[in-house]
């Protein structure tokens, strides 16, 4: 059976203590892996896309890689502003695509 | 440039009754995609649908169910509906399949 799952589904950290979370999926065909950030009551922002084993992208104190079973999102000297919801998403499917989202990890970032 | 749209922001309804939710996506974009967010729960994908046709649903009911205009816009149909379809349900679109999907700010559906 498809499946995305996150870790962990909370995470609290210092301002400036860097940390990663994870995304390990099982689904067949994997088309491409999206993150997310989602506030509380609006609808996810677009991160990242990773395509295959290998790549990274980075964009402010963020960095996610991607591996053949799992991704990582780093974040690297938090803020409080950084406090969200980071979902994970697979788009997989050998004809048309079906789209799976983690459940999510809720990060706080205290000052 | 605008963003994807959602009305209306807040929808109460009945058991039993229907409701109707509409969606305009980012300009250029041909795909458009449903999600149901049930309270402290993930997204769990609804319908895509991509130049007018319905390319794939998730595990959901017949009762759920849409369409996509020829201006790209969609609305999706919750028929009879039940107390455990209340939820934020969230629309997104892109450019072509595959790509990554941008969000609108959702409509919450409350079945009372």
């Amino acid at each position: 059976e498809d499946q995305v799952t996150q870790s962990p589904e909370a995470l609290r950290l210092q301002e400036g203590e860097s940390s990663s979370l994870n995304c390990s999926y099982t689904v067949s065909g994997l088309r491409g892996l999206f993150w997310y950030r989602q506030d509380p009551g609006k609808g996810p922002e677009f991160l990242f896309t990773l395509y295959s084993a290998g790549e990274e992208k980075e964009k402010e104190r963020l960095k996610a890689t991607l591996t053949k079973k799992e991704s990582f999102l780093h974040i690297t000297a938090p803020k409080p502003e950084d406090s969200a919801t980071y979902l994970c998403a697979v788009q997989a499917g050998k004809v048309f695509n079906k789209f799976y989202f983690g459940s999510g990890t809720k990060l706080n970032v205290k000052p | 440039e605008a963003g994807v749209t959602q009305s209306p922001t807040h929808l109460i309804k009945t058991r039993g009754q229907q409701a109707t939710l509409r969606c305009s996506p980012i300009s250029g974009h041909t795909s458009v995609y449903w999600y149901q967010q049930a309270l402290g729960l993930g997204l769990q994908f609804l319908l895509w649908y991509d130049e007018g046709e319905e390319r794939n649903r998730g595990n959901f009911p017949p009762r759920f169910s849409g369409r996509q205009f020829p201006n790209y816009s969609s609305e999706l149909n919750v028929n009879a509906l039940e107390l455990e379809d209340s939820a934020l349900y969230l629309c997104a679109s892109s450019f072509l399949m595959g790509t990554e999907q941008y969000f609108g700010p959702g409509t919450r559906l409350t079945v009372t």
